[in-house]
Formats: C-alpha cells, structure tokens, sequence
C-alpha cells in the first residue's frame, strides 16, 4: 500500500498562510521533495530538505523531521495562482520518487 | 534552457493497438525518468535510465511496456498491445548526475485507451 500520506484538499484565503502536511515511512531515504503541479502541465520542483530543520525559499518553506517521518511545506501571502496540487515526494537510492496522491490547494479571493 | 518535451501530449487508441511515447529531456542530463498516474491515483515510479543502460526497471507493470534510450539522448516508451488500464498521464523527467539533483519533468502524455 501507499506508504506516503498527505491532505487531499485544502482551501485558504488569499493573503494567508496555509501548511500542508506530509508523512511517509520509508527506509532508504535520501531526501524529501515537494512539487507544484498546476492542472495539465508538469510538476515543477519547489524544495527538497535532506536533514532534519526548515529550508526557506522565498514565500515557500519546507520542514523536515527525519525521525517522524514528517515534513510540511508552507506557503505564506498566499497568491490566486498557488492554486494548484502540491506533491509530497521521498526519494531513496538511485534518486526514484516515491510521491503522494497530492494536495489541491485553492485558493479564494 | 529547454525543458523536457513529450510528444504527442495526448493519444487516443484502440485497445491492441500500439503507442509509443517519445521524451527529449533537458541536455546535458544523463538521468532519464519515467513515470505514470492513472486516473484518481499518485504519480508512480516506471523506470530509471542514466545515459543509455536501464538502472532500474522495477516499476514497470509488464512486458506489454519497451522503453528505450538509444545514445543516451531521447528516449520512447512503446505500449504494446495496449490495454484499458494503461490509459493515464506518462510523464518523463530528467535530472543531473548528483544525488540531490531535482527532477525536472516534462507536460506528460495523456494516453487514452478506448
């Protein structure tokens, strides 16, 4: 089964800050990515955290907890066109991801 | 730079017919990536290539799917005979030699078997 978990859908506030959650059991792992997908184009690469501690990138954040097999991705002043899927994804050897069913953000005036 | 490009971004096919898929991944890169989600379903893991050689072919569901990557460059992805429940989104990645290197992936091909 999947072994990766993360919200299906969440709905914020333009302007807000909004976390969404991610936890996966693996062994084997090389890093945590997090992916922006916009409906019928690619996923595009937004952050990936190796060790334990927040990796900031701009209006992006992502949190890592190797030992809780937990991550989150924060988006702060959040705009309309962060609508979109936002996919969780490990990798372990050999760089193969291993991504969860994705998060659909809208966001509302 | 140039992204990665799929071609055709959709097919529509009988089943027992035959696709393939072609990918150009982004140049310079030696790790090629296939991936797949159907309908309702995650994004899963198909195959791995680093230039030419397969590295690891653990995903791909049966011996109806042929990727290749002759010359290390583009590479195809040929279903045959088709089935229903190949129809989905196939996407190609590619990504620098590195252990951290971030996949870079293309539109997808939405493949529909009728």
């Amino acid at each position: 089964g999947q072994n990766i978990d993360q919200p299906t859908e969440m709905t914020a506030t333009e302007g807000a800050i909004v976390q969404i959650n991610c936890t996966y059991q693996t062994s084997g792992f090389n890093g945590l990515f997090w992916y922006q997908q916009h409906a019928g184009e690619a996923p595009t690469f937004l952050s990936y955290n190796v060790l334990d501690g927040l990796e900031e990138k701009g209006r992006f954040s992502s949190f890592l907890s190797r030992s809780k097999g937990y991550s989150y991705l924060l988006l702060k002043e959040l705009q309309m066109k962060d609508s979109a899927s936002y996919l969780c994804a490990y990798s372990n050897a050999g760089n193969m991801l291993t991504f969860g069913g994705g998060t659909r953000l809208m966001v509302k005036p | 730079e140039a992204g990665v490009t799929q071609f055709p971004s959709h097919s529509v096919i009988e089943k027992g017919q035959t696709v393939t898929l072609r990918c150009d991944p982004i140049s310079g890169h030696d790790n090629l990536y296939w991936y797949r989600r159907v309908m309702g379903k995650e994004i899963k893991f198909l195959l791995h290539f680093v230039k030419e050689s397969k590295q690891d072919e653990s995903g791909m569901p049966n011996n109806r799917f042929l990727a290749e990557r002759t010359g290390g460059t583009y590479s195809t992805l040929k279903v045959q005979p088709a089935e229903l429940e190949d129809s989905g989104v196939y996407f190609c990645a590619s990504s620098q030699v590195g252990r951290y290197s971030p996949l870079h992936f293309g539109n997808g091909t939405r493949l529909t078997v009728t």
